[in-house]
């Protein structure tokens, strides 16, 4: 069974760009969550899509969306980009509700110039 | 507000022997937490996992220890290898969250061979 997929591994873009980014999770499973990883800050909660509606969301800027279509895939948008945006950006898809393992990506590394 | 804590920022440890990852949490909320172990721009990698009716869990070489009362679960590798360095991250979540992760900062394990 195929793991968790992102796209694209690596980027860079210019301030005040936007950016996508696409996580598509283990076959079945219907629940999406986005992470960002910083040196300062660890890993963060961004927000968790479970069948198409987001469900839960982190502190973070309405700057940061996302969305999940109706195959449970999901993207992140990053509009107006900040240097501090730079990060890896981690998908974990999980096949239940609630309380059980999530299983993450091997993330989107941004770089903001 | 951290609510995940691994106080330990990194643990050196003789390949065979046990290592001990610590991990304290303040939200008694939680009920269900999980271990990664992650390398340096990749993904965590999922470890095992334990509810929090449970007070042990095993897989293989794994053992987590939960300590409701303490609010403390610690994960035991026994016996260590050198593969087995790399950044371990303690993360917990609670149903009323759906499948938000709380993430610890990470202790960084290092197996001398």
């Amino acid at each position: 069974k195929a793991g968790v997929t992102q796209t694209p591994r690596y980027l860079i873009k210019t301030r005040g760009q936007q950016v996508t980014l696409s996580c598509s999770p283990i076959s079945g499973h219907r629940s999406v969550s986005w992470y960002q990883q910083t040196p300062g800050q660890g890993l963060q909660f961004l927000f968790e899509y479970f069948s198409e509606t987001q469900r839960n969301k982190g502190n973070f800027p309405g700057r940061f969306s996302g969305r999940q279509f109706s195959n449970s895939r999901s993207e992140m948008n990053v509009s107006t980009l900040e240097l501090g945006d730079s990060a890896l950006y981690l998908c974990a898809s999980s096949l239940k509700g609630v309380n059980t393992e999530a299983f993450f990506g091997q993330g989107t590394r941004l770089t903001v110039v | 507000d951290q609510q995940v804590k691994q106080n330990s920022p990194s643990l050196s440890v003789q390949e065979g022997r046990i290592s001990i990852l610590n991990c304290d949490y303040t939200n008694s909320m939680f009920d269900y937490f999980l271990w990664y172990k992650k390398y340096p721009a990749e993904g965590p990698t999922f470890l095992i996992s334990i509810s929090s009716i449970k007070d042990k869990n095993e897989d293989g070489r794994f053992t987590v220890f939960l300590n409701k009362s303490a609010k403390h679960l610690s994960l035991h590798i026994v016996p260590s290898q050198p593969g087995d360095s790399a950044v371990y991250f303690c993360a917990a979540s609670s149903m009323e969250y759906g499948n938000k992760l709380v993430f610890g900062a990470g202790t960084i394990l290092r197996v001398k061979s």
